[in-house]
């Protein structure tokens, strides 16, 4: 079975640009969410979606918006890019709306904005 | 409001035994542990959930103190393919379920 699946895996952007990320859950999993991980850093929560709807929201600017299709994908969008927000975008899938199974991630996609 | 992880950075030799400890000031539902090796995804290593027993798999071992907010990875009989950066993920009763904070990560390294 295909595990999580992100793409792209590396972006270069433009300061104001606009981006988004996309996301496939193991099959079968039902909830997404997004992390940021900075270089030395632990991933930050962002969003996590389950069954479509919004669930949880991360401390994180209204320039960030995601949402779910009803195959369970997901995309991450980021408006009006900052150099701050050069990361490791993660999905993770989990087969339930909580984290009891535990996270399944995907290899991410490195975005860099010049 | 993030875990705090202990220690930083550990370097052992191929057969020693190690502990990382994570620790949270709010009151947790469950810890979670991953290991992420440079350039790849975090990988799920266990979870511990308020009220179960200590966890393990193979000569890695965690356990899960809910009075103290604490927990501990027991990594036994160290290889060389445990190392890289482990993290706890924990999720605490005020928040939605699901929503994972991380620590800021130990970094094992396994020397032959």
């Amino acid at each position: 079975d295909a595990g999580v699946t992100q793409s792209p895996t590396h972006l270069i952007k433009t300061r104001g640009q606009h981006v988004t990320l996309r996301c496939s859950p193991i099959s079968g999993h039902k909830s997404v969410s997004w992390y940021q991980q900075v270089l030395g850093q632990g991933p930050q929560f962002i969003f996590q979606y389950y069954e479509k709807e919004e669930r949880g929201r991360g401390n994180f600017p209204d320039r960030f918006s995601a949402r779910q299709f009803p195959n369970y994908s997901s995309e991450l969008n980021v408006n009006a890019l900052l150099l701050g927000d050069s990361a490791l975008y993660l999905c993770a899938s989990s087969l339930v709306e909580g984290a009891y199974y535990g996270y399944t991630f995907g290899s991410g996609t490195r975005l860099t904005v010049v | 409001q993030q875990p705090v992880q202990s220690p930083q950075a550990v370097i052992l030799r191929e057969g020693e035994d190690a502990v990382i400890n994570c620790s949270s000031s709010k009151a947790l539902y469950s810890v979670h542990w991953y290991r992420q090796k440079h350039g790849e995804a975090p990988v799920f290593l266990m979870i511990l959930l308020k009220g179960g027993e200590q966890k393990g798999h193979d000569k890695i071992s965690a356990s899960f103190n809910e009075k103290k907010q604490q927990s501990s990875l027991y990594l036994t009989a160290s290889q060389l393919s445990y190392s890289g950066t482990y993290f706890c993920g924990t999720e605490s009763w005020s928040g939605n379920t699901g929503k994972l904070i991380f620590g800021q990560g130990t970094t094992l390294q396994v020397k032959p």
